[in-house]
């Protein structure tokens, strides 16, 4: 298997665009998570899904992000309207079947200018 | 979750055993430790978990103490390769609850190995 995969690996865009990350896990594994990444705060999860689900989005910071799974093997994240402060490295991980790890992607580094 | 504590960096010789310490002192019952590394550009990989016997595998090996109040990281031969941020976490590993899936990492350790 590649690997969970994202894209793109990186993103430019200006201050009111919209931003679409794509994330595609590793067959088979049924939880799906996207993580975001900054110097101020570390690394936080944003969400995470579960057979397609959301089960958690309690770390969508506000409502210009929006996640979906429509199905087991892809899900995108979306900002709209993106600002210069959503600028940071974004992770989507996935794991398998009642597994206890997480196998994360190589990152979509957004920057917002 | 509980949370963890590790120092901020730490600098090894290369082919030298690197020891990466982790206190939990607040550490439950069911709850596991778990490692993971983030090389410099590169998304988090997994490195080992266990709840209190001492685990070992290609990457490491994990000493948990008696109490688990603490852990140890074991690289037994660090490479240059090995360079990363070091993360410690402390988490229920079953499905179901709303903590599963939560992998909370903190500032890690920067683990810096020498030639």
């Amino acid at each position: 298997d590649a690997g969970v995969i994202q894209s793109p690996r990186h993103e430019v865009t200006e201050m009111g665009q919209e931003v679409t990350l794509r994330c595609k896990p590793i067959s088979g594994h049924d939880y799906l998570f996207w993580y975001r990444q900054t110097m101020m705060r570390g690394l936080e999860l944003l969400i995470y899904f579960n057979n397609n689900v959301p089960i958690d989005d309690s770390g969508m910071p506000e409502d210009r992000f929006s996640a979906k799974m429509p199905n087991a093997s892809f899900s995108t994240l979306k900002i709209q309207p993106s600002e210069p402060r959503d600028s940071a490295v974004y992770f989507c991980a996935s794991s398998p079947p009642w597994g206890n790890i997480q196998y994360f992607g190589a990152g979509t580094r957004l920057s917002v200018l | 979750d509980a949370k963890t504590t590790q120092p901020p960096s730490m600098d090894c010789a290369e082919g030298r055993a690197a020891n990466l310490p982790c206190n939990h002192s607040t550490i439950s019952g069911n709850e596991y430790v778990y490692w993971y590394r983030q090389i410099h550009s590169q998304g988090p990989q997994y490195i080992i978990h266990g709840l209190k016997n001492n685990e070992t595998n290609e990457m490491a090996s994990l000493i948990i103490t008696e109490d688990r109040k603490s852990s140890t990281l074991i690289l037994p031969h660090a490479t240059l390769r090995d360079t990363a941020v070091y993360y410690c976490i402390v988490r229920v590993p079953d499905a179901g609850g709303t903590s599963y899936g939560k992998l909370t990492f903190g500032q890690g350790t920067i683990l810096t190995v020498h030639p």
